[in-house]
Order: C-alpha cells, then sequence, then structure tokens
C-alpha cells in the first residue's frame, strides 16, 4: 500500500478532459516537488510533467501539473487514444528518503 | 541521444543473486545519478535506492536494505544493480533511470529487465 493515494482508474472520451489526483503528506508533496510518469501498456515509465507543473521538451502541452499543499492533480485535455495508459505520481519522501510513488491510475480512453 | 539499454532477462533459483547492467550513452555519465525501480506484474512502480554516478555515493530504500547493492563502472559508462536471496516475491521488471543531481526527476529511463524468481 503506497503511502501516496490515486484512483486506480479514470476514463474519457476523445477530446475530453480529464484530472488524475494524487494525495500525500506533509513528508512528501508537502516539501517536494512532484514528478509524473506515463507508462504505456509493456513499455517503460516516460517523465511527463517535472517540478509539479513543468513539461519536458517533447510533452504537449496537453498535459498540465498542479499542487496545492499536500495534493497534486495531472489534467489532460484534448484526450486521445494514445493517451491510454497508467500514470504515477511520484515525489521524494522524507520517510522513506527516497523516491515514493502513488499506486497508479489507469486511464481508459472510451 | 541519451540512451539506456539494460542487460537481458533473467531467471534465477530462491536464495539465488541476481546482477543487472545498465549501459549509458549520450551524456556525461559522471553528472548524474542512477536510480533503480522495479515493478512486479500487474503491481505499481518500486523505488530502490540510486548511485551517484561520479562519486560512488549510495543511498537504499529501508524495504530493500542488506539485500540490495548498487555500483559503476565510469570507465564502462554502466550501472549495476545486485539483488540477492531472491524470493519469488522478487519476480519483477526492473528499470535503471537517469536523475539530474540535486532534483528528483527520473528523465530517462532503460527498457527494463525481467527478473523471474522461481524453483
Amino acid at each position: 500500500q503506497s503511502v501516496l493515494t490515486q484512483p486506480p482508474s479514470a476514463s474519457g472520451t476523445p477530446g475530453q478532459r480529464v484530472t488524475i489526483s494524487c494525495s500525500g503528506s506533509s513528508s512528501n508533496i508537502g516539501s517536494y516537488a512532484v514528478n509524473w510518469y506515463q507508462q504505456l501498456p509493456g513499455t517503460a515509465p516516460k517523465l511527463l510533467i517535472y517540478s509539479d507543473d513543468q513539461r519536458p521538451s517533447g510533452v504537449p502541452d496537453r498535459f498540465s501539473g498542479s499542487k496545492s499543499g499536500t495534493s497534486a492533480s495531472l489534467a489532460i485535455s484534448g484526450l486521445q487514444s494514445e493517451d491510454e495508459a497508467d500514470y504515477y505520481c511520484a515525489p521524494w519522501d522524507d520517510s522513506l528518503n527516497g523516491v515514493v510513488f502513488g499506486g497508479g491510475t489507469k486511464l481508459t480512453v472510451l | 541521444q541519451v540512451q539506456l539499454v539494460q542487460s537481458g532477462a533473467e531467471l534465477k533459483k530462491p536464495g539465488a543473486s541476481v546482477k543487472v547492467s545498465c549501459k549509458a550513452s549520450g551524456y556525461t555519465f559522471t553528472s548524474y545519478a542512477i536510480h533503480w525501480v522495479r515493478q512486479a506484474p500487474g503491481q505499481r512502480l518500486e523505488w530502490m535506492g540510486w548511485i551517484n554516478a561520479g562519486n560512488g555515493d549510495t543511498k537504499y530504500s529501508q524495504n530493500f536494505q542488506g539485500r540490495v547493492t548498487l555500483t559503476r563502472d565510469t570507465s564502462a559508462t554502466t550501472a549495476y544493480m545486485e539483488l540477492s536471496s531472491l524470493k519469488s516475491e522478487d519476480t519483477a521488471v526492473y528499470y535503471c533511470a537517469r536523475n539530474v543531481l540535486g532534483t528528483t526527476q527520473l528523465d530517462y529511463w532503460g527498457q527494463g529487465t525481467l527478473v523471474t524468481v522461481s524453483s
């Protein structure tokens, strides 16, 4: 069981906007930047958002991140079929003294 | 371009050890850290530890303390993860990932190495 809570699943239709939440505590999200990773089926994770709301080069601006207190969110607008993947939030954690991953959210594009 | 290429799949018996390699290219190896993350079948990602490729400093997750050893060979620009006393629960895909020192994001990942532990 992860110290970060994500909904196990989310869904939307093409073109819709979907939001995935990540709830933590003062030892992780409340104190450190949140990174988000996208894992397409059968592939390695890919950095999607870093430092709460920054997109690496090549990541479409349809993906955005935000943080407030001990919670963070990933928003995907203009949903596309290729967005179907697992999404993980991952801040640093003081208790673990390392990276902690959320339980992951499986996004389905209907 | 930055690449992390990992060694191939392994089949091990319970109690044995496994050593996975992660060959880095396309950047200055010693200016970054390498983290190791594993994923059991159908499960979430789990952080194992990291090594500063420059000075060799390491930090391990408490969940693996005593069983995991991270090393690197700067001349070969390769990082290694060795896990000992393997159990069936260690069956997972093991990933290496690059990290900019002083930050927390893992910006490039290896393709993963499947380690199967079975008698």
